[in-house]
């Protein structure tokens, strides 16, 4: 069906506050990515989901950053207690997720762009 | 050290020219390779993948693998004003999901 869908697509908060974003995958896509990008710099790997397994959080910046996936499907990215250097774009990308295949197509949502004042 | 590193740039060559895009790659274990373009302000969308030593051709578009090197390149032949983006090479190793992007190459080609 559609693309990877994300919302909301711009997100304006005051520093302190909580968000939540959504990503809503390709349908069948069992391997889910969030990512972070700041202006003018690259992907930084945030989380990684595959399937019924245990996320790799390993990219996670600290503990006020969470995220789950609910059903294999949509996935929620949290940051709590929001400071002014989280304002970034938050890109959430899927891919198949078959196992023993060669690194695999991600693709990418639009993105959240957040702001914290 | 970054595990993927490109040069930021910007390129600028003029409309018709290649384009020789660069990234280098730290991890000897890396299995898959990957350019991404990224026009500004949009999401990244995948242009060509290559897994083996060598050159592999897609249009205008050649990806080039050295793993001894532990370098991939991407050339742009006839390359056009609509090219003109930011370019990020990833890098994952073999059944593992986590890719590690660099920071991205702009490239401006030039009427």
């Amino acid at each position: 069906g559609a693309g990877v869908s994300q919302s909301p697509s711009n997100k304006v908060t005051e520093k302190g506050k909580d968000v939540e974003l959504r990503c809503d995958p390709i349908s069948g896509h069992t391997a889910l990515y969030w990512y972070r990008q700041s202006l003018g710099q690259g992907l930084e790997f945030l989380i990684y989901f595959q399937g019924n397994s245990a996320p790799d959080k390993s990219g996670l910046p600290s503990d006020r950053f969470s995220a789950e996936r609910t059903g294999g499907s949509v996935s929620t990215l949290t940051i709590q207690r929001t400071q002014q250097e989280d304002s970034a774009v938050y890109l959430c990308a899927s891919s198949l997720g078959a196992s023993g295949i060669r690194g695999e197509t991600q693709y990418f949502g639009p993105g959240t762009r957040l702001l914290v004042l | 050290q970054k595990e993927v590193e490109q040069n930021s740039g910007p390129l600028s060559v003029p409309e018709g020219a290649i384009a020789s895009l660069n990234c280098t790659y730290s991890d000897r274990g890396s299995q898959s390779f990957f350019w991404y373009r990224q026009y500004s302000g949009k999401s990244p969308e995948l242009i060509m993948s290559i897994y083996s030593n060598g050159d592999k051709e897609d249009g205008r578009f050649t990806a080039q693998l050295n793993k001894a090197s532990q370098y991939v390149s991407l050339l742009i032949r006839d390359s056009q004003p609509s090219d003109s983006a930011t370019y990020l090479c990833a890098v994952n190793m073999f059944n593992f999901n986590k890719f590690y992007f660099g920071s991205g190459t702009k490239l401006n080609v030039k009427p």
